[in-house]
């Protein structure tokens, strides 16, 4: 069956502007959840969405929002970009919410963010 | 949550095993070990994973200690295409994320 699919796969934004990024996960699977990946700081948590509701959230500012919907499909929105927030973004998916026992994660290709 | 120590670098003969090991001294006693692997450019590849008991499956063997405190991946015949970082990551246990550490630079060479 299809992996997790996400769009898209490279953009270039601009100082200041705002980006959305979107996720389909795994068919079936129902927590999507979102990384932040940097040369400097390695694979970070951003935040993880279950059944459509925010179960759990990493240490990123406030100008980083998801949400879900009823179909499982999840967003990422960036606003107020800086050149800090340039990095390779991953969403993956589960069938259960992170932290359930002998749960697994299954990762999309990514999207590639470079801010300008 | 539990951390884990891995070598920065490997290389590996092409057709040969690659056996990567890990440690995690304070694994406790609901927390699984997870391997993945990331090819440049890519989203992490999930590998295999395992509580107490060795684990295989079409990619790779997982051999965990008895006492749980490390563990090895074993990919059997290493192939070119094999070159990538692998992470070995401990979870759940009462941790809703997994954790990435820097992982280990497997280098198969011709």
């Amino acid at each position: 069956k299809a992996g997790v699919t996400q769009t898209p796969r490279y953009l270039i934004k601009t100082r200041g502007q705002q980006v959305t990024l979107s996720c389909s996960p795994i068919s079936g699977h129902r927590s999507v959840s979102w990384y932040q990946q940097t040369p400097g700081q390695g694979l970070q948590f951003l935040f993880e969405y279950f059944s459509e509701t925010q179960r759990n959230k990493g240490n990123f500012p406030g100008r980083f929002s998801g949400r879900q919907f009823s179909n499982s499909r999840s967003e990422m929105n960036v606003s107020t970009l800086e050149l800090g927030d340039s990095a390779l973004y991953l969403c993956a998916s589960s069938l259960a919410v992170g932290g359930a026992s002998g749960n697994t994660i299954y990762f999309g290709e990514g999207s590639w963010l470079t801010v300008v | 949550d539990a951390k884990t120590t891995q070598p920065p670098s490997m290389d590996c003969a092409e057709g040969r095993a690659a056996n990567l090991p890990c440690n995690h001294s304070t694994i406790s006693g609901n927390e699984y070990v997870y391997w993945y692997r990331q090819i440049h450019s890519q989203g992490p590849q999930y590998i295999i994973h395992g509580l107490k008991n060795n684990e295989t499956n079409e990619m790779a063997s997982l051999i965990i200690t008895e006492d749980r405190k490390s563990s090895t991946l074993i990919l059997p015949h290493a192939t070119l295409r094999d070159t990538a970082v692998y992470y070995c990551i401990v979870g759940w246990g009462s941790n809703y994320k997994l954790t990435f550490g820097k992982g280990t630079l497997l280098t198969v060479n011709p």
